[in-house]
């Protein structure tokens, strides 16, 4: 299995508070993406990452925002939590991003009141 | 626009049909994904394709560039084998479009 790990793994916060989600790769793929799965959609991009401090929006990027200081760190951060916002979100890598495997992390379930 | 469509988006079966799950996209792609989800659980890669044919064990993933449509097949399937499959694809660019999955059931 691809060493991807996703903290935390369940999540119940208050809207209108911060929240970070962290995605940790060992496998030292340059693309990192930040996934959320709802009912009736399939998977949608965030943000993704092609390599340290560069990222750029996916197309439900709003009220989400990311960084990427460290090679095997994608942290996806939502400034102000809303009920909306409520979903499992998923952490991918992918060696170059085009034409080659993505690998999945377990999935956060954030649930926000 | 760039989609993806799958079809069925449920099927239960019998343990040992032969069962198949289609992904249709509309516009060209450099690559194909098909993915599957237990409940509650991530994300696995299955196959990843551009062209032909892959076969792992009892599944099987078909791609027709020409026809835009791509079809994973199960043989001999079983209850383990519940699960959601979801078909993604690279239109020419590193992120991927999934389609909404197909949920499989498979009774004993």
């Amino acid at each position: 299995d691809a060493g991807i790990t996703q903290s935390p793994r369940h999540k119940v916060t208050e809207t209108g508070t911060p929240v970070t989600l962290r995605c940790h790769q060992t496998e030292n793929h340059r693309y990192m993406y930040w996934y959320r799965q709802d009912p009736g959609h399939g998977l949608r991009l965030i943000h993704y990452s092609y390599g340290v401090k560069d990222t750029d929006k996916g197309e439900v990027s709003d009220g989400y925002s990311v960084s990427r200081s460290k090679t095997e760190d994608f942290l996806l951060t939502l400034e102000s939590a809303t009920s909306s916002q409520t979903s499992v979100y998923f952490c991918a890598i992918s060696y170059s991003g085009r034409n080659t495997e993505a690998f999945f992390g377990q999935g956060t379930r954030l649930t926000v009141v | 626009k760039n989609e993806v469509e799958q079809s069925p988006q449920n099927l239960t079966a019998q343990e040992g049909e032969f069962i198949t799950i289609n992904c249709s996209y509309s516009v060209g792609i450099s690559a194909l994904h098909w993915l599957q989800q237990h409940p509650g659980g991530g994300i696995v890669s299955l196959f990843m394709l551009s062209s032909g044919k892959k076969k792992h064990g009892r599944l099987i993933a078909t791609i027709n560039i020409q026809e835009k449509h791509s079809s994973l097949h199960i043989t001999a399937s079983h209850p383990r084998d519940s699960a959601v499959y979801i078909c993604a694809v690279n239109f020419g660019n590193e992120k991927l479009t999934f389609g909404t999955g197909t949920r499989l059931t498979i009774i004993p």
